[in-house]
């Protein structure tokens, strides 16, 4: 089955600056991979996703990209603000099954 | 609309006790999905349906747990009975056959068991 790692664990960075995320994928039939952020006590919620045949996407200050040979995508946040700060999942589908397979998580911390 | 529904949102039990979990998802969504969250292990996927059958619940974790969607707009996880280490937040999510592929959570329901 699929197998998705996600670095770092914990990422603190100072307001303003940039934070990236980064996961692999094990199963290069996988397709689809969105980004969820969750804050503390909440639900997880979509905040970005890509499909396998782009290689980046961007929404304001958060972008998505995907290198589809070495099977691993990037979460870029630029000027980071405090209320960024919570935990990243990363995850993945494979082909045309609905399952998603999530990373370990990210904690990210926003200093003010 | 109102999003995917979880009760109840916190329930607190006894070892060996039964507990019902519930889900309503977004009307028109054909997936349903189980999730279980700890901090040991991270969102783990329990078990899913597409138009009410369940396709995959080979994370179900044993024998104890069991889930049901006896319709479109309805589902159940049932653990029976509870043990200690059950103790977690479970989500359910929902999502569409169509082209977009996000699956939007419900609040989940935070279990203890005691």
């Amino acid at each position: 089955g699929e197998n998705v790692e996600q670095h770092p664990s914990t990422l603190s960075v100072q307001e303003g600056d940039s934070a990236v995320i980064k996961c692999t994928y094990s199963d290069s039939a996988s397709n689809y991979f969105p980004w969820y952020k969750q804050e503390l006590g909440k639900r997880p919620q979509l905040i970005i996703d890509i499909r396998s045949n782009v290689g980046e996407k961007k929404d304001q200050r958060i972008a998505v990209t995907l290198n589809k040979t070495a099977k691993h995508f990037s979460l870029h946040i630029t000027e980071t603000q405090p209320e960024d700060s919570a935990v990243y999942f990363c995850a993945a589908i494979r082909g045309s099954a609905r399952q998603l397979t999530f990373g370990s998580g990210t904690q990210l911390t926003v200093l003010p | 609309d109102a999003g995917v529904i979880q009760s109840p949102r916190h329930e607190v039990t006894e070892m060996g006790q039964e507990v019902t979990l519930r889900c309503k998802p977004i009307s028109g969504h054909d997936y349903l999905f189980w999730y279980r969250q700890t901090m040991m292990r991270g969102l783990e996927l329990l078990i899913y349906f597409n138009n009410n059958v369940p396709i995959d619940d080979s994370g179900m974790p044993e024998d104890r747990f069991s889930a049901k969607m006896p319709n479109a707009s309805f589902s159940t996880l049932k653990i029976q009975p509870s043990e200690p280490r059950d103790s977690a937040v479970y989500f359910c999510a929902s999502t569409t056959s169509g082209g977009a592929l996000e699956q939007y959570f419900g609040p989940g329901t935070r279990l203890t068991v005691t």
